[in-house]
């Protein structure tokens, strides 16, 4: 089955400073992945997503990049601020199942440090 | 515009007494509907999915069951809850064929 893995765990930066968070999927069939940042107490909302066809997209402060080779795709948040402070996670959608089915990784606690 | 409502937003239940999570989506037909559990604030597990009216995929044995009586509502019952159920129960929507899904507000369940 589909497998992903999510690291780090958790990450602080300084205001300002940039953020990495990086993802692995086992499923090199694969097409879409997105990203959601959860906000504590609140479900996950999705801020950015790639698909397959596509090496590198960006919105503003935030971009993903996906390497469909070596099966990896990150998360950069750039001049981070406070209000990034949040749980992020990966996710992948299979190649099997009729409802498309996410495969979540395990999260990343972003601290921005003011 | 398209919501995704869920009720209620935080739940208290002794061991072993029924539940029933209720999930409703506005703005959109025939959306594939999902549950799914977020335990000690992380990882998110698919519990059920729903491509249509009466039709449900399980994804993980457990003590839960859904139901999708109508096109735009979920539900997510237990007859007996377990200490094991506590955690934040989730539902999502997507269009069919669509590769984004968009969650709700979720529900907190403790089980004492």
């Amino acid at each position: 089955g589909e497998n992903v893995e999510q690291h780090p765990s958790t990450l602080s930066v300084q205001e300002g400073d940039s953020a990495v968070i990086k993802c692995t999927y086992s499923d090199s069939a694969s097409n879409y992945f997105p990203w959601y940042k959860q906000e504590l107490g609140k479900g996950p909302q999705l801020i950015i997503d790639i698909r397959s066809n596509v090496g590198e997209k960006k919105d503003q402060r935030i971009a993903v990049t996906l390497n469909k080779t070596a099966k990896h795709f990150s998360l950069h948040i750039t001049e981070t601020q406070p209000e990034d402070s949040a749980v992020y996670f990966c996710a992948q959608r299979g190649s099997s199942g009729s409802a498309r089915q996410l495969t979540f990784g395990s999260g990343t606690q972003l601290t921005v440090l003011p | 515009s398209q919501t995704i409502h869920q009720w209620p937003a935080t739940l208290v239940q002794p061991v072993g007494s029924p539940l029933s999570l209720e999930c409703t989506v506005e703005g959109t037909s025939n959306p594939n509907l999902y549950w799914y559990r977020q335990a000690a604030g992380r990882g998110l597990q698919l519990l059920f999915y729903s491509v249509g009216i009466g039709q449900i995929s399980s994804e993980v044995p457990q003590n839960l069951s859904a139901s999708r009586p109508q096109d735009r509502q979920f539900i997510l019952s237990s007859k007996k809850l377990l200490l094991s159920d506590s955690g934040f129960y989730l539902c999502a929507w997507s269009v069919i064929g669509g590769n984004e899904q968009f969650f709700g507000p979720g529900t907190r369940l403790t089980v004492l």
